[in-house]
């Protein structure tokens, strides 16, 4: 099983809809969750953490599970700029920290 | 004023030629990693150096070879490179990950021919 696992898509949404991410993760000692975006050729950048008791960023809001090892993203009233890969991220500590990604989701907001 | 920056962005180079990249950071991190992201757009870590020392080697192969010589510098010196190491590899730098997001550079993107 791998330790973080995405739907790698792709979502092709019309302008203006909602759309809902989901990723799950192997290690329940998992210590913090991130949401990345990557557009095509760049590098990533982080989106958004993702807390227990959830968080919301103007259009976008995080939801962490940890009891069903679940996180998800949702995106409202899509716009053609939120075209990218999201990439679900895991942060492992063992006492060494590093980031694990999922495969990425990737999104394309049609016209 | 690029927070993480590497070079070059752009590597084509011959089969068992040696190459390096180069990374520094401005943001005063303590901790620097090299990922490779393969054809299929998966970001795996390679090191992590935490203050100069390797703290994380994710059973890389030995041509590869990370350096730093202080800690907003990372190096990756690549020996007798092979076909299959063409990727993109992204430096980044955090301040720990419990408290903040990791930056990343732009990334270089090598091919080996």
């Amino acid at each position: 099983r791998k330790e973080v696992e995405q739907d790698p898509g792709p979502f092709n949404v019309p302008e203006g809809a909602t759309v809902a991410f989901n990723c799950t993760y192997s290690n329940s000692a998992s210590q913090s969750f991130f949401w990345y975006r990557q557009d095509c050729r760049k590098e990533p950048k982080l989106l958004m953490s993702v807390y227990s008791s959830g968080n919301e960023d103007g259009r976008f809001t995080a939801q962490l599970n940890r009891a069903s090892q679940y996180i998800s993203l949702l995106i409202r009233d899509s716009k053609l700029s939120d075209s990218a890969t999201y990439l679900c991220v895991v942060n492992l500590n063992f006492g060494n920290e590093k980031l694990t990604f999922g495969t990425g989701t990737r999104l394309t907001i049609i016209p | 004023d690029t927070a993480v920056s590497q070079t070059p962005k752009y590597l084509v180079t011959q089969m068992g030629n040696d190459k390096s990249i180069k990374c520094e950071q401005n943001l005063g991190h303590d901790t620097m990693y090299w990922y490779k992201q393969d054809s299929k757009k998966f970001l795996k870590i390679m090191f992590s150096y935490n203050n100069k020392e390797l703290i994380i080697n994710e059973t890389v192969p030995n041509r590869f070879s990370p350096k730093s010589p202080d800690k907003a510098h990372l190096n990756l010196h690549i020996n007798s490179l092979e076909l299959g190491d063409s990727a993109v590899y992204f430096c980044a730098s955090s301040q720990g990950l419990t408290r903040g997001e990791a930056f990343f550079g732009q990334g270089t993107r090598l091919t080996v021919v």
